[in-house]
């Protein structure tokens, strides 16, 4: 499995400030994503990353609000822009690896971030 | 509308015990189902997964059972072990890498 490193790890931010979060991965992946969980919420997909085309986006989520960059096979950036209390979440970056059993995501540690 | 639920959220089990976390899920189109653990600090760690057209799939201490007629499926682990301690996760997707996932259930192994 891929290892995955993200920065900062935890990051305490004043409302309307941004935060940009790093992704590094270890080896080429084609896709990577970027998730959030809400406290004692689930994990939610915000984006697929795309390398040499603009992220793709799930509903709720928009460019202006989390814009990613992908400048190559092995990392990304998401950024957390005008922030709010609203915004404290965990981030995780993630990517898809091979098993034995099949293709399953892996994630890196995650960002901790509060905003208040 | 939550399509994968984890109506538990927190267990506690004896040490060398089974323990048994439940998923529901409620879109038939799901086809792989996954079980994650997550540590403290730490991202998810990939644990097992299913495909759909099976009802079990074994690794070692865990085991995985989908009863697709009830759209549920559950994670046994015997013995349960103190470093088994941690929040569980599942989540199912339709063939694409968009995962859905549950709330997570905090799995508590007593010595």
């Amino acid at each position: 499995s891929a290892v995955i490193s993200q920065k900062p790890s935890r990051d305490i931010c004043q409302r309307g400030t941004s935060l940009t979060i790093q992704c590094q991965v270890d080896s080429q992946v084609t896709m990577m994503f970027w998730y959030r969980q809400q406290p004692g919420q689930s994990l939610t997909l915000i984006a697929t990353a795309n390398q040499g085309s603009e992220a793709t986006y799930e509903s709720g989520f928009v460019i202006d609000k989390f814009p990613i960059s992908r400048p190559n096979l092995t990392f990304s950036t998401l950024t957390v822009s005008n922030m709010s209390p609203e915004d404290s979440s965990i981030y995780l970056c993630s990517v898809v690896g091979r098993t034995s059993g099949g293709s399953e995501q892996y994630f890196g540690p995650g960002t901790r971030l509060t905003v208040t | 509308d939550q399509q994968v639920k984890q109506n538990s959220p927190s267990l506690s089990v004896q040490e060398g015990r089974i323990s048994i976390l439940n998923c529901d899920y409620t879109n038939s189109m799901f086809d792989y189902f996954l079980w994650y653990k997550k540590y403290p600090a730490e991202g998810p760690t990939f644990l097992i997964s299913i495909s759909s057209i099976k009802d079990k799939n074994e690794d070692g201490r865990f085991t995985v059972f989908l009863n697709k007629s009830a759209k549920h499926l559950s994670l046994h682990i015997v013995p349960s072990q103190p470093g088994d301690s941690a929040v569980y996760f599942c989540a199912a997707h339709t063939g694409t890498y968009k995962y859905i996932f549950g709330t997570g259930t905090r799995l508590k192994v007593l010595a």
